[in-house]
């Protein structure tokens, strides 16, 4: 089975700062793995994805993550927040089996003026 | 271009009562899903179908039952509605496994009372 951790509820950044958002996976099998994004009261839409091509996988907007295998990590990242990055995360494996996605709970991203 | 389209959007319904939440596609999608979206708990997958005439279950699918009705649409049943059952409900459709971008409808904002 896999699954997804992602370190923080919530996370306030100023604008024009550097956004993190953090994200461990567990997998038996090489996985896919993906953020998505949520504005208030819509659904979701992809950011980015990672599919084994390249380490370091650029999405839309500005973000970017990097696949680390030795730390099972695939963390999120912005060089610089805008007020419009404020909305919630979620980061999603795909592993055994290939079926569906398993979700993170998600962090909240506030972006302070 | 619709995307995935839901109805309805937002419900109301006491304890016992039964509904329909319909979903469709126009992307010519093979997999559909039915997730639901909890406070803090990210997105659990409730079933899937892989493809046309197919559906499994995912990670809740107690209180549920699903129909794959055409290669368009995936509707989700709840037969007999619980207080636990209120949550918003996304559902999502991808070209073909679960390592493709999965593509998600607006959401229905369901209550139980």
């Amino acid at each position: 089975a896999q699954s997804v951790t992602q370190l923080g509820s919530h996370v306030s950044v100023s604008e024009g700062a550097l956004v993190l958002l953090r994200c461990n996976y567990s997998s038996s099998v090489p996985p896919y793995l993906f953020w998505y994004v949520q504005y208030p009261n819509q659904g979701l839409q992809l950011l980015l994805k990672y599919t084994s091509a390249a380490t370091l996988v650029k999405g839309i907007n500005g973000f970017e993550a990097e696949f680390k295998k030795s730390e099972t990590s695939f963390h999120l990242t912005k060089p610089s927040a805008h007020m419009s990055d404020a909305a919630e995360y979620f980061c999603a494996v795909s592993g055994a089996g290939r079926r569906a996605l398993t979700f993170g709970s998600g962090t909240r991203l506030q972006v302070q003026p | 271009n619709a995307g995935v389209t839901q109805t309805p959007k937002f419900q109301v319904l006491k304890t016992g009562q039964s509904m329909t939440l319909q979903c469709a596609q126009d992307m010519n999608h093979n997999s559909m899903y039915w997730y639901r979206q909890d406070p803090g708990m990210g997105l659990r997958l409730i079933y899937y179908s892989a493809s046309e005439g197919t559906t499994d279950k995912g990670e809740v699918p107690n209180g549920y039952n699903v129909s794959r009705l055409n290669k368009r649409e995936f509707s989700l049943r709840l037969e007999s509605a619980a207080p636990s059952q209120t949550s918003v409900y996304f559902c999502a459709s991808s070209e073909s496994s679960g390592t493709d971008t999965q593509y998600f409808g607006p959401g229905t904002r369901l209550t139980v009372l």
